[in-house]
């Protein structure tokens, strides 16, 4: 059965930090993973990783994808309340539908 | 311009009623998407549906569930005989399609209540 697990489900830091949310994948037929910001209801995409290795950024926000380890890290360096949300990862399988398998989220609160 | 609506944005209803949501995707996408997102669970695949083929309704989890796409457009989530673990919000997503890098755009979402 196709699994996605994040850690740790819940983060409390002071603002100005820095954190790292972990997203591991069990899953057949990978095509790619899915960073997505979860404020209220409706996900933001944040980033696609396809290849390992190769750090992809977005001024504060970045990730890195490792296909051997089945693993993807997000990090949020000096960390605002504007980041506070749940923080979901997302797998893409390679089949007719293109579905994506979700991991159950990290909620991040960021104090000031 | 215009993302994805959803409609209504809040429904609370008596078990055992049907109850429909809506869904607008955004014009020109050919895939569109719906999920269901308990309490503290992650967002759960529910069905899917690309152009004028099949829909995948390999998410759907019983036979109360159903969704239809009418003219390649609008979808239509039913649930029959609704029961209070059908409690959850119910996002929809589309996409430009499945070839190459996409990215799916989602809805506001549907909180649905049963008591």
């Amino acid at each position: 059965e196709d699994k996605v697990v994040q850690s740790p489900l819940s983060l409390v830091v002071h603002e100005g930090d820095t954190v790292t949310l972990n997203c591991s994948y069990e899953v057949t037929n990978f095509r790619s993973l899915l960073w997505y910001k979860q404020e209220k209801k409706a996900p933001t995409f944040l980033f696609m990783l396809t290849s390992s290795g190769i750090e992809k950024k977005s001024g504060r926000l970045s990730s890195i994808l490792d296909k051997k380890e089945l693993f993807s890290i997000l990090n949020i360096t000096a960390t605002q309340t504007g980041d506070s949300a749940v923080y979901l990862c997302a797998v893409e399988k390679i089949q007719g539908a293109q579905k994506l398998v979700f991991g159950q989220g990290t909620r991040l609160t960021i104090n000031p | 311009g215009a993302g994805v609506s959803q409609s209504p944005s809040n429904k609370v209803t008596e078990k055992g009623k049907d109850v429909e949501l809506r869904c607008d995707p955004i014009s020109g996408h050919t895939a569109l998407y719906w999920y269901r997102q308990s309490l503290g669970q992650g967002l759960e695949f529910l069905i899917y549906f690309q152009g004028n083929s099949a829909p995948d309704k390999s998410g759907l989890p019983s036979d109360r569930f159903s969704a239809e796409r009418t003219g390649g457009s609008v979808s239509t989530l039913t649930i029959q005989r609704t029961q209070q673990e059908d409690s959850a919000v119910y996002l929809c997503a589309s996409s430009f399609g499945w070839d190459g890098a996409y990215e799916q755009y989602f809805g506001p979402g549907t909180r649905l209540t049963v008591t």
